[in-house]
């Protein structure tokens, strides 16, 4: 059984600095996807990472994945309050078709 | 390009009532998934369709849940009857079944059973 673990689950932190994200799974995979989720709404696409020591940036956000590893970051670069949300990694076993795994989830409040 | 809709948006039920929730895919997207979001965590997979096919319900509380897709575009997830453990987001994604097969997610019912 697949197993996805995020750390930390509430990060509170101030405007202008830098953290990071951990998602780990437990089992082979080849696709590792992540999504932002604000407070009553759905989840949001931001990144998909599709082989080992892919990385993709978008704005103040940078996710890697490490395969060997089983571990994908999510960094954030000089936080601003926009990017208050809950983050969420999925990942999807390989060879079983698109079936998406969600980790717990990163409640992330960004304090001016 | 409209995205997933979901109807209703909210639902607040008595246990042991029926309630249905539908979706309308993304056009041209032929894979559809139904999932459950309880508070404060991920989503879970409840049923995976491949058009009219569903390919993977494991996940499905066959007992009191069932779905379909009959023509291979909107979906109906229905539960008979609800428990006061039901109440949780169910959200509709869908996808294409093409690599990276990357999901795209409804706005969710929420659902409250009392």
């Amino acid at each position: 059984e697949l197993k996805v673990e995020q750390n930390p689950l509430f990060l509170s932190m101030q405007e202008g600095k830098n953290y990071t994200i951990y998602c780990n799974y437990s089992t082979t995979s080849d696709r590792l996807y992540w999504y932002r989720q604000d407070p009553g709404k759905s989840l949001e696409s931001l990144f998909v990472l599709l082989s080992n020591g892919a990385v993709k940036q978008e704005g103040r956000l940078m996710a890697s994945l490490d395969t060997k590893a089983r571990l994908s970051t999510l960094h954030i670069t000089a936080a601003v309050h926009d990017l208050s949300a809950t983050y969420f990694c999925a990942v999807d076993i390989k060879g079983a078709g698109n079936m998406l795994t969600f980790g717990g989830g990163t409640r992330l409040m960004v304090k001016p | 390009e409209a995205g997933v809709v979901q109807s209703p948006r909210y639902k607040i039920i008595e246990k042991k009532q029926p309630v249905a929730f539908w979706c309308n895919p993304i056009s041209g997207h032929n894979t559809l998934y139904w999932y459950r979001q309880n508070l404060g965590q991920g989503p879970e997979l409840l049923i995976r369709y491949e058009n009219e096919e569903a390919v993977d319900d494991s996940q499905l509380p066959k007992d009191r849940f069932s779905a379909e897709r009959l023509k291979g575009v909107d979906s109906t997830l229905k539960i008979q009857p609800a428990e006061l453990g039901d109440s949780a987001v169910y959200l509709c994604a869908s996808s294409l079944y093409d690599y990276p097969y990357e999901q795209y997610f409804g706005p969710g019912t929420r659902l409250t059973v009392t």
